[in-house]
C-alpha cells in the first residue's frame, strides 16, 4: 500500500523567510510519480509540481523548488523568499503503477507567512 | 476560461434530502474524478471515469452515485443525506486513460454542509 506522510501539520514564518515543506512517501513500485498541490485560503487546489520516480533532478520555478531524493523517499519543497500570499495549505501527493491515477494525498502542511 | 467547473460552489441541506453536484471539465481530458475533502482537510479519491465508464470506485457509501452522460461532464448524486457527508467534493480531470502519470486538475471545490 502506498502512504504519503507530511509532518509537519503547521508552519508559522515570516516574510522574506525560507521555508521547506517536508513530504515522505512509501511504496513498492519502481514507477510512481509525485505531486505538489496547493490550496490557498478560497479553497481551489491548484497544480504545482509532477515528478516521477526515474528523475531525481531537483527542479527549480522562481521562487519554488524541489527537491527529490530517492535514498530517503521524500520529495520536500522550498519556497525562498516567502510571500503573504503563498499562505495556503500544501499537500503532496503519490501516484503508482498498480493503483494507476488513484492520488495518495498527504494531510497537507499549513503554511502561514506573516508580514 | 475555467477549466473545471463545479456548481454549486455551497450547498446547505437537511438530513435525509437527496442532491447533486456538477462538475464540467473544457480542457479535454478523457478522464474525470471526484474527491472528498473531510474536516481536517484529508483528501481522499471517490469515483473515476473515463470517457463515461467507470474505472475507480473507491469503499463509498452506495448513497453515491455518480453519473457521466458524457466525457466532459461528471455528476454525483448523493441520497439521504447524513450529517457524516458534510464536506467539501472536488471534481478534477486529467488527460490520460487513468494513468499514473496524468496530472490531475482540480475545480474549485462543493462545500456540502448537512444540517
Amino acid at each position: 500500500a502506498q502512504k504519503v506522510t507530511q509532518a509537519q501539520t503547521e508552519i508559522s514564518v515570516v516574510e522574506k523567510e525560507d521555508v521547506t515543506l517536508d513530504c515522505v512517501y512509501e511504496t513498492r513500485d519502481t514507477t510512481y510519480y509525485l505531486f505538489w498541490y496547493k490550496q490557498p485560503p478560497s479553497g481551489e487546489l491548484v497544480f504545482l509540481i509532477r515528478r516521477n520516480s526515474f528523475d531525481e533532478q531537483n527542479e527549480i520555478s522562481g521562487r519554488y523548488s524541489w527537491n527529490f531524493q530517492k535514498s530517503t523517499s521524500s520529495f520536500n519543497f522550498t519556497i525562498t523568499a516567502s510571500q503573504v500570499v503563498d499562505s495556503a495549505v500544501y499537500f503532496c501527493a503519490l501516484s503508482c503503477e498498480t493503483s494507476g491515477s488513484r492520488l495518495t494525498f498527504g494531510e497537507g502542511t499549513q503554511l502561514t507567512v506573516n508580514p | 476560461d475555467t477549466a473545471v467547473s463545479q456548481t454549486p460552489k455551497y450547498l446547505v441541506t437537511q438530513m435525509g434530502n437527496d442532491k447533486s453536484i456538477k462538475c464540467e471539465q473544457n480542457l479535454g481530458h478523457d478522464t474525470m474524478y471526484w474527491y472528498k475533502q473531510d474536516s481536517k482537510k484529508f483528501l481522499k479519491i471517490m469515483f473515476s471515469y473515463n470517457n463515461k465508464e467507470l474505472i475507480i470506485n473507491e469503499t463509498v457509501p452506495n448513497r453515491f452515485s455518480p453519473k457521466s452522460p458524457d466525457k466532459a461532464h461528471l455528476n454525483l448524486h448523493i441520497n439521504s443525506l447524513e450529517l457524516g457527508d458534510s464536506a467539501v467534493y472536488f471534481c478534477a480531470s486529467s488527460q490520460g486513460y487513468g494513468f499514473v502519470s496524468d496530472t490531475q486538475y482540480f475545480g474549485p471545490g462543493t462545500r456540502l454542509t448537512v444540517l
